[in-house]
C-alpha cells in the first residue's frame, strides 16, 4: 500500500543535540512538507519542497534544516538552535497539481530529556 | 494573508445527535478547501475536499460539508454522530500565489469533538 512513513514514532533529545526525523513516501508525490503541531496552535509549516534538490522555508524554519536528495525522502533535522523542540512533527506529501490535497504520515513526537 | 478560522475550540455532543463544525475562510478567488480529522497521536486523515462545482460535498465516514461563498464558510456536518467520531477536526485552505498552486495549506486552529454516550 502506498503511504507516508515517519520514524521514529517517539524521539528523545538531549540538550545541545541535533536529531533527525525521517519521512519517506512511496506515493510518487513531488511535493513534501514538514509541520509542527503544538496543543491549541494547530499546524505550523516548517519547510516544504516542490521538487528534488529544492526546498523553501515555511513560517517557523528557525532552528530546523531539511534536505531533498531523493523524491521519496524529506528528512528534518532539529538543531540545537531550536530552543523549544518538544512537539509533534507531521510530514505530508501531495501531487504537484492544482488543488490536490496533502496526505499525512502518523507523526513523530519529540521530547527533551 | 489568507486565513482560516474555526470559532469553536471544543464541542460536546451526545451519540446519535447531529453535528456541525464551523469554518470560515478569508476572502480570495477560487478557494480550495479541506476538512481533516486527527485521532490522538495520529496523523491527519482527509475527510473531504471542495474545489468547485456542487457546493455540497460528500466525504468519508458519513460527513458532508457545504461551501457558502456569501458567508465565506465551509461547515462540516454529520446527521448522527458515533462515539468513534471523537477526535480533532481541522479545516484547511490551499494557498494559491500568482496563479500557481504551491500546495501550502493554511489550517484553522482545530475543533476537539467529544462524544457522550
Amino acid at each position: 500500500d502506498g503511504g507516508i512513513t515517519q520514524s521514529p514514532k517517539y524521539l528523545f533529545r538531549k540538550e545541545g543535540q541535533n536529531v533527525t526525523l525521517s519521512c519517506e513516501q512511496n506515493l510518487n508525490h513531488d511535493a513534501m512538507y514538514w509541520y509542527r503541531q503544538d496543543p491549541g496552535q494547530g499546524l505550523r509549516l516548517i519547510y516544504y519542497s516542490q521538487i528534488v534538490n529544492d526546498f523553501q522555508k515555511g513560517d517557523i524554519a528557525e532552528g530546523y534544516s531539511v534536505s531533498r536528495e531523493k523524491k521519496e525522502s524529506f528528512p528534518l533535522t532539529v538543531t540545537s538552535a531550536q530552543k523549544n523542540p518538544t512537539a509533534f512533527y507531521l510530514c505530508a506529501s501531495r501531487e504537484h497539481r492544482a488543488g490536490q490535497p496533502q496526505h499525512f504520515g502518523d507523526g513523530t513526537r519529540l521530547s527533551i530529556l | 494573508a489568507q486565513s482560516v478560522t474555526q470559532p469553536d475550540i471544543h464541542i460536546t455532543v451526545s451519540e446519535g445527535a447531529s453535528l456541525e463544525l464551523r469554518c470560515n475562510y478569508s476572502y480570495g478567488a477560487t478557494p480550495y478547501l479541506f476538512w481533516y480529522v486527527q485521532s490522538p497521536g495520529q496523523g491527519l486523515q482527509l475527510l473531504l475536499k471542495y474545489f468547485s462545482g456542487d457546493t455540497l460535498v460528500q466525504g468519508i465516514k458519513g460527513f458532508e460539508a457545504e461551501f457558502k461563498r456569501s458567508q465565506s464558510s465551509f461547515n462540516l456536518r454529520k446527521p448522527s454522530v458515533h462515539w468513534s467520531d471523537a477526535a480533532e477536526y481541522f479545516c484547511a485552505r490551499l494557498d494559491n500565489a500568482g496563479g500557481t498552486s504551491y500546495g501550502k495549506l493554511t489550517f484553522g486552529q482545530g475543533t476537539i469533538l467529544t462524544v457522550h454516550p
